[in-house]
């Protein structure tokens, strides 16, 4: 089945620095790659996502590119704020783990300093 | 709020006892997931339902575990005989028809075995 693997497991920043998290999947049929924002006791919440059709997708602050040849997917976050601080959870669906459920990586805790 | 609602946020059980969870997904979502997080982990999936049929389960739902959602709406996840192992975050996301795009999670239900 499908693996996801995200590096680093922590971030420290400085206020303004950019931020940019990776995570690299197994299944080339994967076509879905959401990432979640969560909050120290919160709930997961969408941020930005993906489709294997685009290279790349922009919000804001807030950027998400994807390799289809090399199965990776980055997070890229610009003039963070110390409000960015939280666990970063990359995702991937499709292929052959199935369409409807996600499989999640590790999670990277960015740490936003003032 | 119109979210994803989940009851209790937090369960203290006995190791042995049973205990249920249950999940109020957003009124217009047909298909409805449960996770499981534990801590420093990313979310792994157990079950998904679209409407009242349970269309997919994990490996990671042993026997003791049962999901239902009667009449396609609500959910409840149900553990038998728990185990210490058994505790984590459980969390519920619902989404629309079109697939796994946009899902909105629940704030969870802590278990803790003791």
């Amino acid at each position: 089945g499908e693996n996801v693997e995200q590096h680093p497991s922590t971030l420290s920043v400085q206020e303004g620095d950019s931020a940019v998290i990776k995570c690299t999947y197994s299944d080339s049929a994967s076509n879905y790659f959401p990432w979640y924002k969560q909050e120290l006791g919160k709930r997961p919440q969408l941020i930005i996502d993906i489709r294997s059709n685009v290279g790349e997708k922009k919000d804001q602050r807030i950027a998400v590119t994807l390799n289809k040849t090399a199965k990776h997917f980055s997070l890229h976050i610009t003039e963070t704020q110390p409000e960015d601080s939280a666990v970063y959870f990359c995702a991937a669906s499709g292929g052959n783990t199935g369409f409807q459920k996600l499989v999640f990586g590790t999670g990277t805790r960015l740490l936003v300093s003032p | 709020d119109t979210g994803v609602s989940q009851d209790p946020r937090h369960k203290i059980t006995k190791r042995g006892q049973n205990v249920t969870f249950r999940c109020d997904p957003i009124s217009e979502h047909n298909r409805l997931y449960w996770y499981r997080q534990t801590l420093g982990q990313g979310p792994e999936f157990l079950t998904y339902f679209q409407n009242e049929a349970q269309l997919e389960k994990s490996r990671l739902l042993s026997d003791r575990f049962s999901a239902e959602r009667p009449k396609g709406s609500f959910s409840t996840l149900e553990i038998q005989r728990t185990e210490q192992g058994d505790s984590a975050m459980y969390l519920c996301a619902s989404t629309l028809p079109q697939g796994p795009y946009g899902y909105t999670f629940g704030s969870g239900t802590r278990l803790t075995v003791v």
